[in-house]
């Protein structure tokens, strides 16, 4: 149980491209999903906290207008990079959880922006 | 705020030796405490987690830690290691407030030689 899933799992594009990439809890309802980043042999870095039906929290340093996040549904999560920079090439990773329970993972996102 | 501190950056071992990886942590309230496992270009699974009750705590693949309130650290073990644990390793904290931000540390790099 408590499965996550994240897609895509590798992206490539070019500069100024706007990329999404989803997060989906399917065998549960998500009240809470984040978004990390993370990058080589780093831990990882929390970007933002999105409850189902409200604006997400961003944590500190973490552009708003760069990194939009939606969470519509109890199931679904999305991130987007918009006008994608070299710079903004990481390895993207979301958890979700249910009220009063530990986070689950996905798999993670490899973003490559040439 | 809680912070966590992992004390090894990398941690070589040779099959079938036991292994301790060491975690310690800061927070002015009490915790949740966590133990993940990240292989290359996955995401973070879940190994174990310390919510209450006896500070013993097993995991799934043998692993398992102990939480010391006095010490305030919750280092991880396993008796004898496979080929199959070289892996990352990550520790990770929130208050016990139900919200399950999560804190990690730098993480440890374990590699497993026959």
């Amino acid at each position: 149980g408590a499965v996550v899933s994240q897609h895509p799992s590798r992206v490539i594009c070019k500069s100024g491209t706007s990329v999404k990439i989803e997060c989906r809890s399917l065998d549960f309802q998500a009240t809470t999903m984040f978004w990390y980043r993370q990058f080589p042999k780093q831990s990882l870095m929390l970007m933002a906290t999105s409850n189902e039906g409200s604006k997400a929290t961003y944590e500190q340093g973490v552009e708003k207008d760069k990194f939009l996040i939606n969470h519509a549904s109890l199931t679904l999560s999305t991130l987007t990079v918009t006008s994608a920079h070299p710079e903004d090439s990481s390895f993207y990773i979301c958890s979700a959880s249910q009220t009063n329970q530990p986070q689950h993972f996905g798999d993670g996102t490899r973003l490559s922006i040439l | 705020a809680q912070s966590v501190t992992q004390l090894d950056s990398q941690v070589p071992v040779f099959e079938e030796a036991p292994v301790e990886l060491r975690c310690n942590y800061s927070s002015s309230v009490s915790v949740y405490l966590f133990w993940y496992v990240q292989y290359p270009n996955q995401g973070l699974q879940l190994l174990l987690k310390y919510l209450s009750g006896s500070t013993l705590v097993k995991g799934i693949n043998g692993f398992e830690a102990e939480f010391n309130k006095s010490q305030t650290s919750f280092h991880l073990r396993k008796p004898s290691v496979h080929i199959s644990d070289t892996a990352e390793y990550f520790c990770a904290v929130s208050s016990n407030r139900g919200d399950y931000k999560l804190s990690f540390g730098a993480g440890t790099t374990v590699t497993v030689r026959a």
